[in-house]
């Protein structure tokens, strides 16, 4: 069965300075891994993925994360944060190749930029 | 490309009555998914469509939940006899398969249930 833990639920950083939100998976086949981003009172929107063409991953808004098989980790990271980075942040994992894709959502990383 | 659309977006009902949820889908994606978020708490699944065929209900999905995706565009998700705990956001997703799989969100649909 697949999972992921998200560590720390809530994450304050100042605006120009590093953001990295922390995921670790577990996955019984190769994983498929995501990482999702939400406004308030609006759905998810994608913000990179990870296929295994590459280990870092680049992805929307200047984010980027680095899949690493021998610590089962995906961490997001942003070198410089900017206030509309304020929102929630999920990472997900798809066991791909069979009848569904579904996705297993971690619990979630309230990202807060102070000025 | 108009996205993943969901409607109502807010649904407020009494305990006891029905409610149904609408998805409407990126146009020629055939796979639907719905999910539900409660506060705090990233989306978990609930069930899966391919085309018109139901593949897959989780075990979330009690016997009070029903969707369908009839023609294999639209998608509802009825609620029976609703009680506190259902209330949650309803999101739907649609993608169009593939190794990975790209889920599109729609804005979802925030239920209370008083």
């Amino acid at each position: 069965a697949q999972s992921v833990t998200q560590l720390g639920s809530h994450v304050s950083v100042s605006e120009g300075a590093l953001v990295l939100l922390r995921c670790n998976y577990s996955s019984s086949v190769p994983p498929y891994l995501f990482w999702y981003v939400q406004y308030p009172n609006q759905g998810l929107q994608l913000l990179l993925k990870y296929t295994s063409a590459a280990t870092l991953v680049k992805g929307i808004n200047g984010f980027e994360a680095e899949f690493k098989k021998s610590e089962t980790s995906f961490h997001l990271t942003k070198p410089s944060a900017h206030m509309s980075d304020a929102a929630e942040y999920f990472c997900a994992v798809s066991a791909g190749g069979g009848a569904t894709n579904k996705l297993i959502f971690g619990t979630g990383t309230l990202l807060a930029v102070q000025p | 490309d108009t996205g993943v659309s969901q409607d109502p977006r807010h649904k407020i009902t009494k305990r006891g009555q029905n409610v149904t949820f609408r998805c409407d889908p990126i146009s020629e994606h055939n796979r639907l998914y719905w999910y539900r978020q409660t506060l705090g708490q990233g989306p978990e699944f609930l069930t899966y469509f391919q085309n018109e065929a139901q593949l897959e209900k989780s075990r979330l999905l009690s016997d009070r939940f029903s969707a369908e995706r009839p023609k294999g565009s639209f998608s509802t998700l009825e609620i029976q006899r609703t009680e506190q705990g259902d209330s949650a956001m309803y999101l739907c997703a649609s993608s169009l398969g593939g190794a990975p799989e790209t889920q599109y969100f729609g804005p979802g649909t925030r239920l209370l249930v008083l």
